[in-house]
């Protein structure tokens, strides 16, 4: 199994561009999650889907934040416009629903607004 | 609400000592499950350890295990003999209402230096 893929795994852009950040969950997983990473506020979570529909997006920072998951085995999240707030690294993760509920991360997308 | 309380933002231990990781939880829902996870600096996140709400005994992976205090509402992670290679930042998480479709939420973390 080739685990949670997210790429890019680096991404540097300067402030105002467009920004999507993708995911392939472990196949077989029907939730997804999208979390971000920063030292001031932790591991947060933006949105998760089960059964590639949104269940919570409460967590996304603002309308500048989208994530779509159009079938079971891709998901984006697109910042547009990107801040330099919005440097973080960004995890996806995805687990299937039954009783052991581990989560599986990927191994992030770091990302850099100038 | 903050949900997850992890109380100790660095902890050193010696090589080959045993170290105790706290978490505290708070949640009104009887089935929930608890879970740690290890980030090293290269920055991915891995799974150690599950604990669910019913369950009689304390988990155990190797020299993982988890002092589970459900009155206490605490699920600590008790690591045996310390390598050098668990120096890494250690989450605690929680899922509520196993059977629904709830999301883990994370504690703020611990970060572990094994001293040689």
């Amino acid at each position: 199994d080739a685990g949670v893929i997210q790429s890019p795994r680096h991404e540097v852009t300067e402030m105002g561009q467009e920004v999507t950040l993708r995911c392939k969950p472990i196949s077989g997983h029907n939730s997804l999650f999208w979390y971000r990473q920063t030292m001031m506020r932790g591991l947060e979570l933006l949105i998760y889907f089960n059964n590639n529909v949104p269940i919570d997006d409460s967590g996304m920072p603002e309308d500048r934040f989208s994530a779509k998951m159009p079938n079971a085995s891709f998901s984006t999240l697109k910042i547009q416009p990107s801040e330099p707030r919005d440097s973080a690294v960004y995890f996806c993760a995805s687990r299937f629903e039954d009783y052991y509920n581990e989560q599986f991360f990927g191994p992030g997308t770091r990302l850099t607004v100038l | 609400a903050q949900k997850i309380t992890q109380t100790q933002p660095g902890m050193f231990v010696q090589e080959k000592e045993a170290v105790t990781l706290d978490c505290t939880y708070d949640t009104s829902d009887p089935s929930y499950g608890l879970f740690w996870y290890k980030q090293p600096s290269s920055g991915e996140m891995i799974f150690l350890i599950y604990q669910g709400s019913y369950d009689q005994q304390n988990a155990t992976e190797g020299r993982y295990s988890l002092n589970f205090q459900k009155a206490r509402k605490s699920a600590n992670l008790v690591i045996s003999a310390s390598q050098l290679g668990d120096s890494a930042m250690y989450f605690c998480a929680m899922r509520e209402g196993m059977y629904n479709n709830n999301d883990m939420r994370f504690g703020a973390g611990t970060r572990l230096t094994v001293k040689p």
